[in-house]
């Protein structure tokens, strides 16, 4: 079974220019995540999305960055413009969103995309 | 607002030796998962505890969840150099809404470089 797919692996831009990432994530996972993270550091979640829903997006910082998950499927994550403290590693997870007994929220990684902003 | 604290941050030792991770925290969890992440890859879930004072092993490593769940530990039996990378604890939280149950808590990760 296929993981977490994401794209780019890598981007290089300069400040003040659009960067986009994009992801797929396991099929029938219906919740979707976008963390950012700093070297050394835990992920900071940005946004959670239930099927086509963004439930959880206080963390996204609404006046650059936008998200969306067309179809309850992909999604992307938009930077416009991007910043010099916007270079991390924007990571996606998937996970299964059944509610009861079981489950525990564990999430599946894709292998992020490391954004550096000169 | 739930913290988790990861101690150590950093951590370098020689292949074959013992080592513990730590993870605290002053509130309650649900259940609470050991991720590791290697350089360039996302997280990888290791193992979820769920109850209070529960062990689970997995080859050389083993987990245990605090009696009052508040918090974690890990230890790595004769550690060796593919056991490097960024070992995360996260929690989930109690009670509340359906969404925040399904809120994962992460740690800073502490950071493990097994030398040969």
């Amino acid at each position: 079974e296929a993981g977490v797919v994401q794209s780019p692996r890598y981007k290089i831009i300069e400040k003040k220019q659009p960067v986009a990432f994009w992801c797929n994530p396991i099929s029938g996972h219906n919740t979707l995540y976008w963390y950012r993270q700093n070297l050394g550091q835990g992920p900071e979640l940005l946004i959670r999305y239930e099927n086509e829903e963004a439930v959880d997006d206080s963390q996204l910082p609404k006046d650059r960055f936008s998200a969306e998950r067309l179809k309850g499927v992909d999604s992307t994550l938009k930077i416009q413009p991007a910043e010099l403290g916007d270079s991390a590693v924007y990571l996606c997870a998937s996970s299964l969103a059944t509610a009861g007994q079981g489950n525990y929220n564990e999430q599946f990684f894709g292998p992020g995309t490391r954004l550096t902003v000169l | 607002t739930q913290l988790l604290e990861q101690s150590p941050q950093f951590l370098s030792i020689q292949e074959g030796e013992n080592l513990t991770v730590y993870c605290n925290s002053s509130s309650v969890f649900s259940s609470l998962q050991w991720y590791r992440q290697e350089p360039g890859e996302g997280p990888v879930l290791l193992v979820t505890v769920v109850t209070g004072g529960e062990v689970k092993k997995l080859k050389r490593l083993t987990f245990q969840f605090g009696d009052a769940r508040k918090d974690s530990s890990l230890h790595i039996t004769a550690a060796q150099p593919g056991d490097t990378g960024l070992y995360l604890c996260a929690g989930l939280g109690c009670g509340g809404s359906a969404g925040n149950n399904r809120k994962l808590i992460w740690g800073l990760g502490t950071s493990l470089a097994v030398n040969p």
